[in-house]
This record gives C-alpha cells, structure tokens and sequence, in this order.
C-alpha cells in the first residue's frame, strides 16, 4: 500500500520561505507524477504544482514566480519550496500522486501558519 | 482556469437516504476528466470516482458518478455512517487542475 507522509515546518514567519518534503513509502517514486495541494482554512482545495519523476516540473501560473518541487529519487521524497510567504499562505499542504490522471493517493496533510 | 462550482454547499440527510452531489464547470471538462474524491478530518483524501463515472478500485458501488460536459453528480445511493465527509469534484483534463469548494454531507 503506497502512503505518502508530509514534513516540515509548522510555522513559518512572513517573506520567509516554506519547506516541505514528502516521503513516500510502499512504492517506487519512479513512473509517476507528485503533486503539492494545499487547503487554507475554511477555503477549497488549491492544486500548487507537480513534478515527474524525471524532474520535469509544472506549476499553477498564479504561484509560479514563488514555487519549486524537486525529486530526490535515492530517498524516495519530493520537496516543496515556496518563497516570500504572507499569511495568504496558511493552509494544510497535501502531497499526493498521479499517473497522467485523478490522484489516486494522499498524504494526511500539514498545517503551516505564516505568522511572526 | 476551470471554474468547479459544487452544490449544495451542506446536505443533511439521514444515514440509509440517498444523496445527490452537482458539480458545474465553467467550461466543458476535457475528455470528461472529472473527478470525485472524499475528506475526512485528519485522514488523506481517498478518489472515489474518475473520468466522470468510473469507480475507483475498492469502491463501494453505493458510490456512482455521472455527466458529461459541463455538468457532473456524484450519488451514493443509500448513505452509510461512515460517508459523513466532505465530498471534493476536480477536473484534470486542463491545466492547471481545479478543485470545487466541496460539498458537506452531514448527518440529520
């Protein structure tokens, strides 16, 4: 059963960068695409980006300017890194992965507040 | 970008009652890429429907999708304790993906 398992910082202060990485255990992180998603309290669900495992990216135009996924295939991780948050970024950040389809797996998600 | 607008925005019913979930794009879903999946507080969020009517492996088949286009619903036809959740429609026939701003399904 493939899991996937967000960490990181819980607090963030503003125009700081946030950092996450997921860990994903039971499978292979080869053959497939990894995605953030993030939720902001009491908000919808916000797709940020994804990477393939070969190290091709693509990101949501509206935060491209401040986000970059990588893959570390030796250790089967893949990390977000979102640069000069506000609090407009609090949210639970989800990883989750997908074959050129729906996101047949997710990880629990992690609260991160921007805050001072 | 696709604009998922899902309704109603809370449905209470009783468990052993049919629920009826809307899903409406702005514009037509590619190749019916719709999707429908099930959160619940602290758990990771599980697909239960692709490509707008296809169950997911290990699925109950009270879970059913349909529509094509513009206009997507998502029925579980008798509900169980366990489906009190929230319910999410996403579309991945476009970049970028979107979301709905989900629908509750809450217990009466």
């Amino acid at each position: 059963q493939v899991q996937l398992q967000e960490s990181g910082p819980g607090l963030v202060k503003p125009s700081e960068t946030l950092s996450l990485t997921c860990t994903v255990s039971g499978g292979s992180i080869s053959s497939y695409y990894w995605s953030w998603i993030r939720q902001p309290p009491g908000k919808g669900l916000e797709w940020i980006g994804y990477i393939y495992y070969s190290g091709s990216t693509n990101y949501n135009p509206s935060l491209k300017t401040r986000v970059t996924i990588s893959v570390d295939m030796s250790k089967n991780q893949f990390s977000l890194k979102l640069t000069s948050v506000t609090a407009a970024d609090t949210a639970v950040y989800y990883c989750a992965r997908h074959a050129p389809g729906p996101y047949d797996y997710w990880g629990q998600g992690t609260l991160v507040t921007v805050s001072s | 970008e696709i604009v998922l607008t899902q309704s109603p925005g809370t449905l209470s019913l009783s468990p052993g009652e049919r629920a009826t979930l809307s899903c409406r794009a702005s514009q037509s879903v590619a190749n019916n890429y719709l999707a429908w999946y099930q959160q619940k507080p602290g758990q990771a969020s599980r697909l239960l429907i692709y490509g707008a009517s296809s169950r997911a492996a290990g699925i109950p088949d009270r879970f059913s999708g349909s529509g094509s286009g513009t206009d997507f619903t998502l029925t579980i036809s008798r509900l169980e304790p366990e489906d009190f959740a929230v319910y999410y429609c996403q579309q991945y026939g476009t970049s970028p993906r979107t979301f709905g701003q989900g629908t509750k399904v809450e217990i009466k």
